[in-house]
């Protein structure tokens, strides 16, 4: 079975620090994806970054960035200097990778809220 | 660029009656996926589509029911509506094969009372 956990109900910080977000995943697939989304006040939810099972090397956009290792099923998101407009719902998921390549249905975890207060 | 489009934004509906939500692919996009968001809770899948025919199926009540049309719009129907539907509902659409992302729409907030 798949499950993803984000043990981080809830964080609050103050602007300018870094802040991680924690993510262990669960998975029987040897191949699969791995996603963040951003779920801002307004509701909608944001795309982020998705990374492939076979892709272990960590990437960074802007003041985001990703450390995936494989040997702890962990895909932990950093987010560097933060701001009040990174105040949101942040969501680990995971899906089966189909026939072709594509992402199968997506699983998410229980979603961490961060607060970043000025 | 077009984006996925679902209606109504919002919606409010008395238990026991039903309620239509719809969702319009970004061009081209032949999968269509359903979830439920409740409050304070991360979305759980629903069902799937893929060129008209269901692919997946999730934790959707007997209730729901689904299908994707023939221009690749989506509709899911819920019949006999409870307090606990109340929820916000996405869709999210891919073009199928290797694909960055799946796009969701905005969603459709669901009140019953």
């Amino acid at each position: 079975a798949q499950k993803v956990t984000q043990a981080q109900t809830e964080i609050s910080v103050v602007e300018k620090e870094d802040v991680t977000l924690d993510c262990v995943y669960e998975t029987r697939d040897t191949t699969y994806y791995l996603f963040w989304y951003k779920q801002p006040p307004s509701g909608e939810l944001v795309f982020l970054i998705r990374r492939n099972s076979f892709d272990e090397q960590n990437e960074i956009s802007g003041r985001y960035s990703w450390n995936f290792q494989k040997s702890t099923s962990s895909f932990n998101f950093t987010i560097t200097a933060s701001q009040v407009v990174d105040s949101a719902v942040y969501f680990c998921a995971l899906s089966e990778v189909n026939y072709g390549g594509s992402q199968g249905n997506l699983i998410f975890g229980k979603g961490t809220k961060l607060s970043v207060k000025p | 660029a077009a984006g996925v489009i679902q209606s109504p934004r919002h919606l409010i509906k008395e238990k026991r009656e039903t309620a239509t939500l719809k969702c319009y692919p970004i061009p081209r996009h032949d999968t269509v996926y359903w979830y439920q968001q409740g409050p304070g809770q991360d979305p759980q899948f629903l069902i799937s589509f893929y060129e008209k025919m269901q692919s997946d199926k999730g934790s959707i009540p007997d209730r729901f029911s689904a299908q994707q049309f023939s221009d690749y719009h989506s509709e899911l129907n819920m019949s006999s509506l409870e307090l606990g539907d109340s929820a916000l509902y996405f869709c999210a659409t891919h073009p199928g094969g290797l694909s960055e992302k799946l796009f969701f729409g905005s969603g459709t907030q669901l009140s019953v009372l």
